[in-house]
């Protein structure tokens, strides 16, 4: 079974520019989250998709941010304009998660994105 | 303060000992919990989920106290491939849902 695929891995960019990272989670995971990761700290949830549906995004600065999983499958998370403090790796993740199932929300992590804002 | 909470460490042990690391949450509402591990410049991947009762996975114990809101986990016997960040994860299902990784415990094991 493929596991969660992210891309780019890398990513240099000067502050100000656009940017965009693409996740494709795993077949049949319903739930996939962004989160961001800055060195020596755990990751930080960005937003989390049931399906199509963003079910929790209070922690998305959307002034810069955004995110899509349209269809429910692939996402993208965009940033723009980039500063130089969003420099971090960026993780995304899905699960399986279905109603009535005991064990839930057991996250497989994708290789993440590192960023680098100059 | 931060609603989970870790001990970054590093703990430095020698392999075969045993070792065990706390972390502690803040919301008494936290429902699910688990441990991940992490290696150096990878992603994190799930060690253990963590039941009421305590549970074991080989050298691995982890143990959850809702009284005094901590989680626990205990390896024995470690090995060098031990060595890694380990974070804790709390989860609420309440109508504002959370999902709080801690800052995560470094661990080495020397030879």
């Amino acid at each position: 079974e493929a596991g969660v695929v992210q891309s780019p891995r890398y990513k240099i960019i000067e502050k100000k520019q656009p940017v965009a990272f693409w996740c494709n989670p795993i077949s049949g995971h319903n739930t996939l989250y962004w989160y961001r990761q800055n060195l020596g700290q755990g990751p930080e949830l960005l937003i989390r998709y049931e399906n199509e549906e963003a079910v929790d995004d209070s922690q998305l600065p959307k002034d810069r941010f955004s995110a899509e999983r349209l269809k429910g499958v692939d996402s993208t998370l965009k940033i723009q304009p980039a500063e130089l403090g969003d420099s971090a790796v960026y993780l995304c993740a899905s699960s399986r998660d279905r109603k009535g199932e005991d064990v839930k929300n057991i996250q497989y992590f994708g290789a993440g994105t590192r960023l680098s804002v100059l | 303060r931060k609603e989970v909470e870790q001990d970054p460490g590093p703990f430095n042990v020698p392999e075969g000992a045993t070792v065990a690391f706390n972390c502690t949450y803040s919301n008494s509402a936290s429902q699910s919990f688990f441990w991940y591990r992490q290696d150096c410049r990878k992603e994190p991947k799930l060690l253990m989920s963590v039941y009421s009762s305590g549970n074991e996975d080989g050298r691995f114990t982890a143990q959850l106290n809702r009284a005094s809101q901590y989680i626990s986990l205990l390896i024995r016997d470690s090995k060098l491939s031990d060595s890694a960040t380990y974070l804790c994860v709390v989860y609420r299902y309440s109508s504002a849902s959370k999902i709080i990784f801690g800052s995560g415990t470094r661990l080495s094991i020397r030879p």
